[in-house]
């Protein structure tokens, strides 16, 4: 079974700032994608960016960006400019490649905007 | 983007009473919904899996009988909670793939559950 490992429940950053969310991994799997999720305080689920394992290079979606190393199944958010709307709780998740099977998400991260 | 749906926001009901909760895809066909439950400052867990016209799969430890999950239609998949008890209080959310390998998710908007 996959398992999903956030390993910091809580962050803090300060407006304007760089904030990385750490998130790791474990699957026999070699074909998989990996998902950031943000979810407000509406708890929305927010698709924040997406990574296919096969693809070497890093998403990027604006200020966000990843930092896949496959090898170490670590899967790193990197959100640059920290903006207020920010806030929220970030959740990694993890799912096969073929669309049978639902996501598998790690416990999140509360990401705290000090102004 | 795609849409789904997801009815009531939130319900009340008392112990030992039914609840539906309705899970629809309002511009696309869904052929496989996922529901989750996610309890207060936690985690989102799969409770089950349903593919249109068959059977859903449920994750080990949830209970079928108690959570009736039906997907009778392309756009419509439906999570009955029977006999709720306080325990069954919960967020419970559901979502849709759609695309070519149903590689595309969408998420519903959330039902919180309170059983008094």
């Amino acid at each position: 079974a996959q398992t999903v490992t956030q390993s910091q429940p809580e962050m803090s950053v300060q407006e304007a700032e760089t904030v990385t969310l750490s998130c790791t991994y474990d699957t026999s799997e070699s074909d998989y994608y990996l998902f950031w999720y943000k979810q407000p305080p509406s708890r929305q689920m927010i698709l924040v960016i997406r990574q296919e394992a096969y693809k070497q290079q890093n998403a990027t979606e604006n200020r966000f960006s990843v930092n896949f190393q496959k090898a170490a199944k670590s899967f790193s958010l990197k959100i640059s400019d920290s903006q207020l709307g920010d806030a929220a709780m970030y959740f990694c998740a993890y799912r096969t490649r073929g669309g049978a099977d639902g996501l598998t998400f790690g416990k999140g991260t509360h990401l705290i905007i000090q102004p | 983007g795609a849409v789904v749906s997801q009815h009531p926001s939130w319900v009340i009901c008392k112990s030992g009473t039914s609840v539906k909760i309705e899970c629809r895809s309002l511009d696309f066909q869904a052929t496989t919904m996922f529901w989750y439950r996610q309890f207060p400052k936690q985690s989102l867990m799969l409770m089950a899996t349903s593919n249109e016209g068959s059977k859903a799969t449920y994750e080990q430890g949830v209970e079928k009988d108690k959570f009736l999950i039906n997907h009778a239609s392309l756009t419509l998949s439906t999570l009955t909670v029977t006999s709720a008890h306080p325990e069954d209080s919960s967020f419970y959310i559901c979502s849709a793939s759609s695309g070519v390998g149903n590689e595309k998710l969408f998420f519903g908007s959330g039902t919180q559950l309170s059983v008094l």
